[in-house]
């Protein structure tokens, strides 16, 4: 199968400092990425969907300025957690569905954020 | 508002057993019900989808069953093994490459 990739896998960071997760895909091109975050015991809540070439689309409760998503190719998007705080804390995973596979996605090895 | 239930109590079975998994959701009628699995500190790995004028599908050692009347989705491994513990996700599309997922059910094979 598909495989996408993520950067860093984990990362700790003081609080009010911001931190850029990479999501990429490694062996296709991805027009849309999908952002998740996941707390301990509980299900993936999408956060917003990247769009290659035009501006993310946050779902609702999701502040944009807080986490800005750049998709700057078909391979590649990141996510920035500006002045983060320990609430931002939290299990951050993206995946991508391959063209043609029918709504099938494949998802990021996940990045651990603590933030102190 | 659409909701999605899973098992959220964990499920231990015996090796060689076959372990089934409860999907059911509510306010919603989607095109597209996937599984995956999800080890700790992981992200999903995509498993099945089954599409809603499909009622099983199989993979090898797992089946899925898509009942669009019950609202309901039964995830089967069959011929469980140790390895197979982990979480299992179902998710649902909502459109747009969109899905939303279930908490999970945690499987547990006991050797």
């Amino acid at each position: 199968g598909a495989v996408v990739s993520q950067h860093p896998s984990w990362v700790i960071c003081k609080s009010g400092t911001s931190v850029k997760i990479e999501c990429r895909s490694l062996d296709f091109q991805a027009t849309t990425m999908f952002w998740y975050r996941q707390f301990p015991k509980q299900s993936l809540m999408l956060m917003a969907t990247s769009n290659e070439g035009s501006k993310a689309t946050y779902e609702q409760g999701v502040e944009k300025d807080k986490f800005l998503i750049n998709h700057a190719s078909l391979t590649l998007s990141t996510l920035t957690v500006t002045s983060a705080h320990p609430e931002d804390s939290s299990f951050y995973i993206c995946s991508a569905p391959p063209a043609g596979e029918g709504g099938t996605q494949y998802f990021g090895p996940g990045t651990r954020l603590l933030v102190l | 508002s659409q909701k999605i239930e899973q098992n959220s109590e964990a499920l231990n079975i015996q090796e060689g057993k076959t372990a089934t998994l409860t999907c059911n959701y509510t306010n919603y009628s989607p095109a597209y019900l996937q599984w995956y699995r999800q080890d700790p500190g992981r992200g999903p790995v995509f498993l099945l989808l089954i599409r809603e004028n499909e009622k099983e599908k199989r993979k090898e050692r797992l089946k899925v069953t898509f009942d669009t009347t019950l609202k309901q989705s039964l995830f089967h491994i069959t011929a469980s093994q140790p390895a197979d513990s982990a979480t299992y996700l179902c998710a649902l599309y909502s459109g747009t490459y969109k899905y939303i997922f279930g908490t999970g059910t945690r499987l547990k094979v006991l050797a």
